[in-house]
C-alpha cells in the first residue's frame, strides 16, 4: 500500500499569499497518478488536479500541481477567501487507492 | 450535468443492517466506476471500494473487505453500500464518487453530497 504524507498539517496564511502544500508518497506513484481535492466544512471533496498537474474543469488557474515519483506539490498562487479549506492528495497509481491525511489552510 | 444523489441520513442501532444508495444522472452510468469513500468524524478520506455498474465488477480496499458490500442496479443508475451488522465505529459520512478513467486505478471527478450514518445504542 502506498502511504501518503502531507505537510504541513496546518498552515496559516493571509488572503493574497501563496500556499505551497506537499504530498510525499512512500513509494513512486506510477504515471504520476496523483490527484488533489479541496474540502470545505460540511461539503463533499472537489477535484482540483489529476495526473499531478492537470486542472479539473472549472478550477481557477491560481491552482497548480507539480511533481513526480514520490514528491508532489499543490500551489495556490494568491489565496482567495474561498480557498481556506482542507486539501487532500490521493494516489491512484496502485491498489488500494489511498489519500493523504490532509493539509488545512486557515486564515492568519 | 453529472450528478450523484445520495440517500438521506440514517440513525441506526448496533447490530442493525443498512443499505444506502447513490443515483447517477447526466452521464452513461454503466460505463464509469463508482467508488465509496468513508470520512469518520473529524478525520480524513478512506477509499472503501469500487463497482463498475456495467458488469458489477467490484473491488474492495482490503481494510473494508468483508465489512461492507457494494452493489449496483444499472437499470436505475444506482449504486449501493450495505452493512449486515452495524457497529458504533461505522459512524461516519459516506460519499459516492465517479471514477472517470476506464480502469480501477482512478481518481474521482464528481462526488455525491454524502450520507451521514450514525450508529448508537
Amino acid at each position: 500500500e502506498i502511504v501518503l504524507t502531507q505537510s504541513p498539517g496546518t498552515v496559516s496564511l493571509s488572503p493574497g499569499e501563496r500556499a505551497t502544500l506537499s504530498c510525499r508518497a512512500s513509494q513512486s506513484v506510477d504515471k504520476s497518478y496523483l490527484a488533489w481535492y479541496q474540502q470545505k466544512p460540511g461539503q463533499a471533496p472537489r477535484l482540483l488536479i489529476s495526473g499531478a498537474s492537470k486542472r479539473a474543469t472549472g478550477i481557477p488557474d491560481r491552482f497548480s500541481g507539480s511533481g513526480s515519483g514520490t514528491d508532489f506539490t499543490l500551489t495556490i498562487s494568491g489565496l482567495e477567501p474561498e480557498d481556506f479549506a482542507v486539501y487532500y492528495c490521493q494516489q491512484y497509481g496502485g491498489a488500494p487507492l489511498t489519500f493523504g491525511p490532509g493539509t488545512k489552510v486557515d486564515i492568519k | 450535468e453529472v450528478q450523484l444523489v445520495q440517500s438521506g441520513a440514517e440513525v441506526k442501532k448496533p447490530g442493525e443492517s443498512l443499505k444506502i444508495s447513490c443515483k447517477g444522472s447526466g452521464y452513461t452510468f454503466p460505463t464509469y466506476w463508482i467508488g465509496w469513500v468513508r470520512q469518520m468524524p473529524g478525520r480524513g478520506l478512506e477509499w472503501m471500494g469500487f463497482i463498475y455498474p456495467g458488469d458489477s465488477d467490484t473491488k474492495y480496499n482490503p481494510s473494508f473487505e468483508g465489512q461492507v458490500t457494494i452493489s449496483a442496479d444499472k437499470s436505475i443508475s444506482t449504486a449501493y453500500l450495505q452493512w449486515s451488522s452495524l457497529k458504533a465505529s461505522d459512524t461516519a459520512m459516506y460519499y459516492c464518487a465517479r471514477g472517470p478513467l476506464m480502469t480501477r486505478l482512478t481518481h474521482f471527478d464528481h462526488w455525491g453530497p454524502g450520507t451521514l450514518v450514525t450508529v448508537s445504542s
